[in-house]
């Protein structure tokens, strides 16, 4: 069973609109969740991070947010840039290790 | 080089060949991962280094997948007799032990023919 879950694998959003990737959890004992972006035949980047103990980090257009109650996370991008488009991660872990998501791939249109 | 280097870029193994995939990681860092992404999935942790002891090893799929880091710089994951199922990007990452400091390189696919 996926411990963490991207239920969406693709979004299509317009340029200067809100991009919005929901991620869900299965496991609380994590302190740390992120997210990576990835573009073709590179490795994945890190984005943006939020403590369990947060319940919303924002870095620039980037803001995470974390529900612990509904083990829910989600990435807002506004407003949302055409090289942002790529194919988002949400990770779950410690320092000795990371959970991935599947994976979303937001595709932002002119 | 600044970042996390693997190589080869691309591998192309007959059913039954063994293969290397070698990963420079960023100088100092202590910390080192191994991953397998396989077509439409995310990045599925194989194994994890810190320095040259392999902490963790639970991700590993078979006896026939191997990862070392001798010296506690460069590591190989070796893969011996390779089925098509093998088939798939391997990425590898260094970190100084920090959460926020993961550096991916940009993987070895792998194709078994």
């Amino acid at each position: 069973d996926q411990q963490v879950k991207q239920n969406s694998p693709s979004l299509s959003v317009q340029e200067g609109r809100i991009s919005i990737l929901n991620c869900d959890y299965t496991n609380s004992m994590f302190d740390y969740f992120l997210w990576y972006k990835k573009y073709p035949a590179e490795g994945p980047t890190f984005l943006i991070s939020i403590s369990s103990i947060k319940d919303k980090n924002e870095d620039g257009r980037f803001t995470v947010f974390l529900n612990k109650s509904a083990k829910h996370l989600s990435l807002h991008i506004v407003p949302s840039q055409p090289g942002d488009s790529a194919v988002y991660f949400c990770a779950e872990g410690g320092a000795d290790g990371l959970t991935f998501g599947k994976g979303t791939h937001l595709i932002i249109q002119p | 080089g600044a970042g996390v280097s693997q190589s080869p870029r691309y591998k192309v193994a007959k059913r039954g060949q063994d293969v290397a995939l070698r990963c420079d990681p960023i100088s100092g860092h202590v910390s080192l991962f191994w991953y397998q992404q396989a077509l439409g999935q995310g990045p599925e942790f194989l194994t994890y280094f810190q320095n040259e002891a392999q902490l963790d090893k639970s991700g590993l799929p078979s006896d026939r997948f191997f990862a070392e880091r001798p010296e506690g710089s460069v590591s190989t994951l070796k893969i011996q007799r390779t089925q098509q199922e093998d088939s798939a990007v391997y990425l590898c990452a260094s970190s100084p032990s920090d959460i926020y400091g993961y550096t991916f390189g940009s993987g070895t696919r792998l194709t078994v023919v």
